[in-house]
């Protein structure tokens, strides 16, 4: 099993520029997480999936960020138009039956994105 | 939602003793606890969970006990080594399959 994989692994581009992050989560999970990462706010979930269905995307920042999922091997984050202030790494995870049937989380490398 | 806190936020120790982490939570609904652990510009890797149904669950040099009642978890690690340095990182479920993080501890093992 390859994990979880993300793409790009580094990401540099100007303020206001669109951005978008990659995932395919490990074969046969049924939940996909975004999580940024950041030193002041540590991690936090962005958005989560079950089979494909957005289920709580509370932590979504503003409506510049946007993710989709639109088949069960494949799920981006959108940022349109980035800011300096979402200068961060992304991490994508998956899970098999979600953390409340006790599955963990399995994270990807990750996306560091820096907004200039 | 779910509150976990965690600490210390550093600590520093000999190679050889032991090193305990520490977190709450807020929501008594809460029945899973995993730890992770990120190594400087990697991802996090779970290295042991807990359920509400025990106590304690150990695997080699790394422990974790449950005290549902005060709302509090804590990661034990014997005989630290080099490697062990990390930053650790707490969870709990905060309502479905939320999972909320600790700030996390920065881990040193000196030699």
């Amino acid at each position: 099993d390859a994990g979880v994989i993300q793409s790009p692994r580094h990401e540099v581009t100007e303020m206001g520029q669109e951005v978008t992050l990659r995932c395919k989560p490990i074969s046969g999970h049924d939940y996909l997480f975004w999580y940024r990462q950041t030193m002041m706010r540590g991690l936090e979930l962005l958005i989560y999936f079950n089979n494909n269905v957005p289920i709580d995307d509370s932590g979504m920042p503003e409506d510049r960020f946007s993710a989709k999922m639109p088949n069960a091997s494949f799920s981006t984050l959108k940022i349109q138009p980035s800011e300096p202030r979402d200068s961060a790494v992304y991490f994508c995870a998956s899970s098999s039956r979600g953390t409340y049937n006790n599955s963990p989380l399995h994270f990807g490398n990750g996306t560091r994105l820096t907004v200039t | 939602g779910e509150n976990v806190e965690q600490h210390p936020s550093t600590l520093s120790v000999q190679e050889g003793d032991s090193a305990v982490i520490k977190c709450t939570y807020s929501d008594s609904a809460s029945n899973y606890f995993p730890w992770y652990k990120q190594e400087l510009g990697k991802r996090p890797q779970l290295i042991i969970d807990i359920r509400s149904n025990v106590g304690e669950k150990k695997d080699q040099r790394i422990a974790v006990t449950l005290n549902k009642t005060a709302k509090h978890f804590s990661l034990h690690i014997t005989e630290t080594q080099p490697e062990d340095s990390a930053v650790y990182f707490c969870a709990a479920p905060g309502g479905g399959n939320k999972l909320t993080f600790g700030t996390g501890t920065q881990l040193k093992v000196e030699l």
